[in-house]
């Protein structure tokens, strides 16, 4: 069956440290992976879009990795600070429907003073 | 305000009864969404436009509900005969068309809260 899954419902680290988030997809082909950021009560909100044919993409002190053998993208955050406090989601691009967005259920990211 | 909006943002009705919610998109959007989220997860796919052309739905979506986009611009999500089950944040995004990987980043709105009692 096709699946997203990300590494854990919640992750609770020291503010400067680098939060790390997992996502693994099984019996899908993604055009691109996407990850946004969700906060309470609001809708996701874009960060990063990396492609099939991309190793890592970054920005500021986001970074992205694609590993399509794997089937896994990884997505750090560096000296990470309290207000990245938020659920962080990955989403697939299909190449079958250009249009649609697949979803992970998303982990909880809590940075700690 | 170039965001997308959604109206209202919370709706608390009785099972049984039709809801209707309402998306307007970034203006110079052609493509508008609809996903459905409900706690703990994330938000699922239900039907997307390309201008009004209404050019997928989800198999989840059933017939209960209708989506409309009449004028290519703002659009409708009716849920009819509301159950309990439909409790959930209802998400409008849109995307704009042409060249590029911009055309696959979704601007998604604040979202409709449904509370079905």
């Amino acid at each position: 069956s096709q699946k997203i899954e990300q590494n854990s419902e919640a992750l609770n680290i020291q503010e400067g440290k680098t939060a790390t988030l997992t996502c693994n997809y099984t019996n899908y082909s993604p055009a691109y992976l996407q990850w946004y950021r969700q906060d309470p009560g609001r809708g996701p909100v874009f960060l990063l879009l990396i492609r099939e044919n991309e190793k890592e993409k970054r920005k500021e002190r986001l970074k992205v990795t694609f590993d399509t053998t794997l089937k896994q993208s990884l997505f750090h955050i560096t000296a990470s600070q309290p207000a990245d406090s938020a659920t962080y989601l990955c989403a697939l691009l299909l190449y079958s429907s250009a249009s649609k967005i697949i979803f992970g259920s998303g982990t909880r990211l809590s940075i700690r003073p | 305000d170039t965001g997308v909006s959604q109206d209202p943002r919370h709706k608390i009705t009785k099972r049984g009864q039709n809801v209707t919610f309402r998306c307007d998109p970034i203006s110079e959007h052609n493509r508008l969404y609809w996903y459905r989220q409900t706690l703990g997860q994330g938000p699922e796919f239900l039907t997307y436009f390309q201008n009004e052309a209404q050019l997928e739905k989800s198999r989840l979506l059933s017939d209960r509900f209708s989506a409309e986009r009449p004028k290519g611009s703002f659009s409708t999500l009716e849920i009819q005969r509301t159950e309990q089950g439909d409790s959930a944040m209802y998400l409008c995004a849109s995307s704009p068309t042409g060249q590029g990987t911009s055309t696959d980043t979704q601007y998604f709105g604040p979202g409709t809260r449904l509370t079905v009692l």
